[in-house]
Protein backbone atom coordinates (compact mmCIF):
# COMPACT_ATOMS: atom_id res chain seq x y z
CA UNK A 1 0.00 0.00 0.00
CA UNK A 2 1.57 3.53 -1.25
CA UNK A 3 1.52 6.17 2.01
CA UNK A 4 -0.55 8.24 0.09
CA UNK A 5 -3.28 7.66 -2.27
CA UNK A 6 -4.32 10.20 -4.76
CA UNK A 7 -6.87 9.96 -7.50
CA UNK A 8 -4.61 11.16 -10.43
CA UNK A 9 -7.89 12.39 -12.85
CA UNK A 10 -8.38 14.07 -14.45
CA UNK A 11 -11.23 15.92 -13.48
CA UNK A 12 -13.25 18.15 -15.79
CA UNK A 13 -15.68 20.36 -14.23
CA UNK A 14 -17.60 23.65 -15.09
CA UNK A 15 -16.75 27.49 -14.04
CA UNK A 16 -18.38 28.03 -10.75
CA UNK A 17 -18.83 24.33 -9.27
CA UNK A 18 -17.49 22.82 -6.47
CA UNK A 19 -14.61 21.18 -6.60
CA UNK A 20 -13.77 18.45 -4.16
CA UNK A 21 -9.79 16.73 -4.49
CA UNK A 22 -8.95 13.99 -1.64
CA UNK A 23 -6.04 12.20 -0.43
CA UNK A 24 -6.16 9.61 1.59
CA UNK A 25 -3.17 8.33 4.20
CA UNK A 26 -1.78 4.73 5.71
CA UNK A 27 1.16 6.45 8.09
CA UNK A 28 -0.62 7.67 11.31
CA UNK A 29 2.42 9.24 12.67
CA UNK A 30 1.73 12.30 9.66
CA UNK A 31 0.59 15.55 11.59
CA UNK A 32 1.49 18.45 9.06
CA UNK A 33 -0.61 18.13 5.68
CA UNK A 34 -0.24 20.42 2.80
CA UNK A 35 -2.22 21.16 -0.82
CA UNK A 36 0.48 22.49 -3.56
CA UNK A 37 -0.77 23.77 -6.51
CA UNK A 38 1.02 23.37 -9.86
CA UNK A 39 0.11 24.73 -13.52
CA UNK A 40 1.87 23.42 -16.75
CA UNK A 41 5.75 23.57 -16.85
CA UNK A 42 5.88 25.44 -13.09
CA UNK A 43 7.56 24.03 -10.20
CA UNK A 44 4.26 23.33 -7.41
CA UNK A 45 3.32 26.39 -5.32
CA UNK A 46 2.20 26.03 -1.50
CA UNK A 47 -1.66 26.42 -1.59
CA UNK A 48 -3.13 25.31 2.21
CA UNK A 49 -1.71 24.02 5.13
CA UNK A 50 -3.58 22.11 8.28
CA UNK A 51 -1.71 21.01 11.22
CA UNK A 52 -3.49 18.13 13.05
CA UNK A 53 -7.85 17.72 12.50
CA UNK A 54 -10.07 20.38 11.64
CA UNK A 55 -10.37 23.40 8.54
CA UNK A 56 -8.69 25.61 7.39
CA UNK A 57 -10.42 27.93 4.89
CA UNK A 58 -8.49 30.76 2.97
CA UNK A 59 -10.61 32.99 0.22
CA UNK A 60 -12.46 30.15 -1.80
CA UNK A 61 -10.38 27.34 -0.84
CA UNK A 62 -11.32 25.21 2.39
CA UNK A 63 -8.68 21.94 3.11
CA UNK A 64 -9.93 19.85 5.91
CA UNK A 65 -8.52 16.80 7.48
CA UNK A 66 -9.77 14.10 9.51
CA UNK A 67 -6.97 12.30 10.84
CA UNK A 68 -9.51 9.37 12.41
CA UNK A 69 -10.19 8.63 8.89
CA UNK A 70 -6.58 9.47 7.78
CA UNK A 71 -8.25 11.67 4.92
CA UNK A 72 -7.44 14.90 3.09
CA UNK A 73 -9.84 16.99 1.13
CA UNK A 74 -9.13 20.28 -0.80
CA UNK A 75 -12.42 22.26 -1.54
CA UNK A 76 -12.60 25.20 -4.16
CA UNK A 77 -15.90 27.00 -4.22
CA UNK A 78 -16.91 28.48 -7.37
CA UNK A 79 -13.94 27.23 -9.49
CA UNK A 80 -12.61 29.58 -12.28
CA UNK A 81 -10.76 28.88 -15.10
CA UNK A 82 -7.30 29.85 -13.63
CA UNK A 83 -8.03 27.22 -11.30
CA UNK A 84 -6.86 24.61 -13.50
CA UNK A 85 -4.03 23.04 -12.34
CA UNK A 86 -2.18 19.72 -10.78
CA UNK A 87 -3.10 19.82 -7.18
CA UNK A 88 -1.01 17.69 -5.13
CA UNK A 89 -1.49 16.98 -1.31
CA UNK A 90 1.77 16.57 1.01
CA UNK A 91 2.41 15.58 4.66
CA UNK A 92 4.73 14.43 6.67
CA UNK A 93 4.93 13.30 10.48
CA UNK A 94 7.59 16.38 11.48
CA UNK A 95 9.60 19.22 10.01
CA UNK A 96 12.87 17.04 10.40
CA UNK A 97 11.34 14.02 8.24
CA UNK A 98 10.42 14.32 4.48
CA UNK A 99 7.35 15.35 2.40
CA UNK A 100 5.44 12.56 1.29
CA UNK A 101 3.48 13.71 -2.08
CA UNK A 102 0.73 12.26 -3.55
CA UNK A 103 0.95 11.66 -7.37
CA UNK A 104 -1.18 14.65 -7.83
CA UNK A 105 -4.95 15.06 -9.70
CA UNK A 106 -4.74 17.36 -12.84
CA UNK A 107 -7.80 19.42 -12.54
CA UNK A 108 -9.54 21.48 -15.41
CA UNK A 109 -11.84 24.17 -14.77
CA UNK A 110 -13.89 25.13 -18.10
CA UNK A 111 -15.27 28.14 -19.10
CA UNK B 1 13.43 38.18 -8.86
CA UNK B 2 12.34 34.80 -7.99
CA UNK B 3 13.38 33.44 -4.34
CA UNK B 4 14.44 29.54 -5.58
CA UNK B 5 16.16 30.13 -9.07
CA UNK B 6 17.80 26.66 -10.70
CA UNK B 7 19.39 26.31 -13.75
CA UNK B 8 19.68 25.39 -16.39
CA UNK B 9 15.53 25.58 -16.96
CA UNK B 10 16.16 22.60 -20.13
CA UNK B 11 18.88 20.75 -20.92
CA UNK B 12 19.21 17.75 -23.41
CA UNK B 13 22.27 15.56 -23.19
CA UNK B 14 23.79 11.98 -24.16
CA UNK B 15 24.19 8.67 -22.41
CA UNK B 16 27.18 8.25 -20.49
CA UNK B 17 27.27 12.58 -20.06
CA UNK B 18 28.30 14.00 -16.59
CA UNK B 19 25.80 16.84 -16.20
CA UNK B 20 25.44 19.48 -13.19
CA UNK B 21 21.44 21.35 -12.20
CA UNK B 22 22.20 24.04 -9.81
CA UNK B 23 19.68 25.80 -7.12
CA UNK B 24 20.18 29.04 -5.81
CA UNK B 25 17.92 30.70 -3.11
CA UNK B 26 17.50 34.20 -1.81
CA UNK B 27 15.22 32.71 1.04
CA UNK B 28 18.09 32.54 3.68
CA UNK B 29 16.69 28.97 4.20
CA UNK B 30 18.84 26.71 5.50
CA UNK B 31 17.60 23.35 4.20
CA UNK B 32 16.81 22.62 0.25
CA UNK B 33 15.90 19.70 -1.52
CA UNK B 34 15.91 17.89 -4.49
CA UNK B 35 13.38 15.96 -6.34
CA UNK B 36 12.23 14.15 -9.91
CA UNK B 37 9.07 14.04 -10.91
CA UNK B 38 7.47 11.75 -13.48
CA UNK B 39 4.21 11.02 -14.98
CA UNK B 40 2.45 8.78 -12.95
CA UNK B 41 4.63 8.77 -9.90
CA UNK B 42 4.72 12.17 -8.90
CA UNK B 43 7.31 13.76 -6.73
CA UNK B 44 10.04 11.98 -5.46
CA UNK B 45 13.04 13.12 -2.83
CA UNK B 46 16.62 12.58 -3.94
CA UNK B 47 18.78 14.10 -1.80
CA UNK B 48 18.39 16.54 0.63
CA UNK B 49 20.08 19.34 3.44
CA UNK B 50 19.59 20.42 6.56
CA UNK B 51 22.77 22.48 6.70
CA UNK B 52 26.06 23.22 4.43
CA UNK B 53 27.75 20.22 6.36
CA UNK B 54 24.84 18.09 6.01
CA UNK B 55 23.52 15.54 3.12
CA UNK B 56 20.99 12.72 3.34
CA UNK B 57 19.73 10.27 0.86
CA UNK B 58 16.21 10.41 -0.45
CA UNK B 59 13.97 8.05 -1.88
CA UNK B 60 15.74 7.60 -5.30
CA UNK B 61 19.38 8.77 -5.16
CA UNK B 62 20.98 6.00 -6.98
CA UNK B 63 22.71 7.29 -10.11
CA UNK B 64 22.93 11.09 -8.24
CA UNK B 65 24.79 12.95 -6.34
CA UNK B 66 24.99 16.17 -4.59
CA UNK B 67 27.02 19.21 -3.36
CA UNK B 68 26.15 21.82 -0.85
CA UNK B 69 28.33 24.54 -1.73
CA UNK B 70 26.64 27.55 0.62
CA UNK B 71 23.74 27.90 2.48
CA UNK B 72 22.50 29.21 -0.79
CA UNK B 73 23.30 27.33 -3.34
CA UNK B 74 22.34 22.97 -3.48
CA UNK B 75 23.70 21.41 -7.17
CA UNK B 76 22.74 18.12 -8.24
CA UNK B 77 25.15 16.12 -10.39
CA UNK B 78 24.39 12.99 -12.83
CA UNK B 79 27.72 10.83 -12.83
CA UNK B 80 27.15 8.85 -16.10
CA UNK B 81 23.34 10.12 -17.31
CA UNK B 82 21.26 7.44 -18.54
CA UNK B 83 17.15 7.50 -20.92
CA UNK B 84 15.46 6.78 -17.34
CA UNK B 85 16.96 9.70 -15.92
CA UNK B 86 14.52 11.71 -18.25
CA UNK B 87 12.60 14.36 -16.10
CA UNK B 88 11.88 17.28 -14.37
CA UNK B 89 14.10 17.98 -11.76
CA UNK B 90 12.73 20.13 -8.90
CA UNK B 91 15.06 22.00 -5.94
CA UNK B 92 13.18 23.04 -3.35
CA UNK B 93 13.59 24.86 0.07
CA UNK B 94 12.44 24.96 4.11
CA UNK B 95 13.27 26.82 6.68
CA UNK B 96 14.52 25.24 10.11
CA UNK B 97 12.23 22.46 10.99
CA UNK B 98 8.97 24.20 9.19
CA UNK B 99 6.86 21.45 7.77
CA UNK B 100 6.41 23.63 4.32
CA UNK B 101 8.44 23.50 1.19
CA UNK B 102 8.93 26.30 -1.29
CA UNK B 103 10.17 25.05 -5.13
CA UNK B 104 12.03 26.28 -8.16
CA UNK B 105 10.47 26.73 -11.67
CA UNK B 106 11.95 23.08 -12.37
CA UNK B 107 15.04 21.79 -15.01
CA UNK B 108 13.70 19.54 -17.54
CA UNK B 109 16.08 17.06 -18.75
CA UNK B 110 15.76 15.00 -21.84
CA UNK B 111 18.91 12.14 -22.04
CA UNK B 112 19.19 10.27 -25.53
Amino acid sequence: QKEVEQDPGPLSVPEGAIVSLNCTYSNSAFQYFMWYRQYSRKGPELLMYTYSSGNKEDGRFTAQVDKSSKYISLFIRDSQPSDSATYLCAMTQSGNTPLVFGKGTRLSVIA
Amino acid sequence: DADVTQTPRNRITKTGKRIMLECSQTKGHDRMYWYRQDPGLGLRLIYYSFDVKDINKGEISDGYSVSRQAQAKFSLSLESAIPNQTALYFCATSEGTRETQYFGPGTRLLVL
